[in-house]
């Protein structure tokens, strides 16, 4: 069974310094891993995934994760943080052989900003 | 906007009633997946709809049921309501059922149970 694990429920970063958003996943076959983000009030949007293409994701505004297979992690990061960041961040993995594309999600990790 | 549509946005009720969520998917997706999100449990999947068949069940509760009409809208009922069930309830809808697509989501229903 698929599961991920995100390291740290809340992160918080200074504005114009680096965002690392730390996700773990356990799978026993080559894993489909997403990211989300979440807004106050709002549903998740997705950021990236990664389909076992480029180990290396770009996605919206500006963020970018690698997949390290050695080290079982898809880590989200974004070289410079700004404001409007301040979410709530989900690493997913695709269940595999169960629900034939239910995404298992993380448990969440909020991003706070300081000016 | 994600083209997924969801009412009611907010749902206030009283322990022991029954209540109804409505989602409408984006055009052209097929499959429909219900999320419950709560502070304790995070993001728990309920329960998936391909083309108005149940594909699968997740954590849901024998007390809640979902449905996806010819229409590709789904519904899910929550019945009996406990204090506990207060939560964001979210649909996502999918064009296929492979594993490499995203998930498309709603804005959510937010339900409290008094």
């Amino acid at each position: 069974a698929q599961s991920v694990t995100q390291l740290g429920s809340h992160v918080s970063v200074s504005e114009g310094a680096l965002v690392l958003l730390r996700c773990n996943y356990s799978s026993s076959v080559p894993p489909y891993l997403f990211w989300y983000v979440q807004y106050p009030n709002q549903g998740l949007q997705l950021l990236l995934k990664y389909t076992s293409a480029a180990t290396l994701v770009k996605g919206i505004n500006g963020f970018e994760a690698e997949f390290k297979k050695s080290e079982t992690s898809f880590h989200l990061t974004k070289p410079s943080a700004h404001m409007s960041d301040a979410a709530e961040y989900f690493c997913a993995v695709s269940d595999i052989g169960g629900s034939q594309g239910n995404l298992i999600f993380g448990k969440g990790t909020k991003l706070s900003v300081k000016p | 906007d994600s083209g997924v549509t969801q009412t009611p946005k907010h749902l206030i009720t009283a322990t022991g009633q029954r209540v109804t969520l409505r989602c409408s998917p984006r055009s052209g997706d097929l499959s429909v997946y219900w999320y419950q999100q709560s502070l304790d449990q995070g993001l728990q999947f309920l329960i998936h709809y391909y083309n108005g068949e149940e594909r699968a069940k997740g954590n849901i509760l024998e007390r809640f049921s979902a449905q996806q009409f010819p229409d590709l809208h789904s519904e899910l009922n929550l019945s009996s309501l406990e204090l506990g069930d207060s939560a964001l309830y979210f649909c996502a809808s999918k064009t296929a059922t492979g594993n490499t697509g995203e998930l498309f989501f709603g804005e959510g229903s937010r339900l409290t149970v008094l």
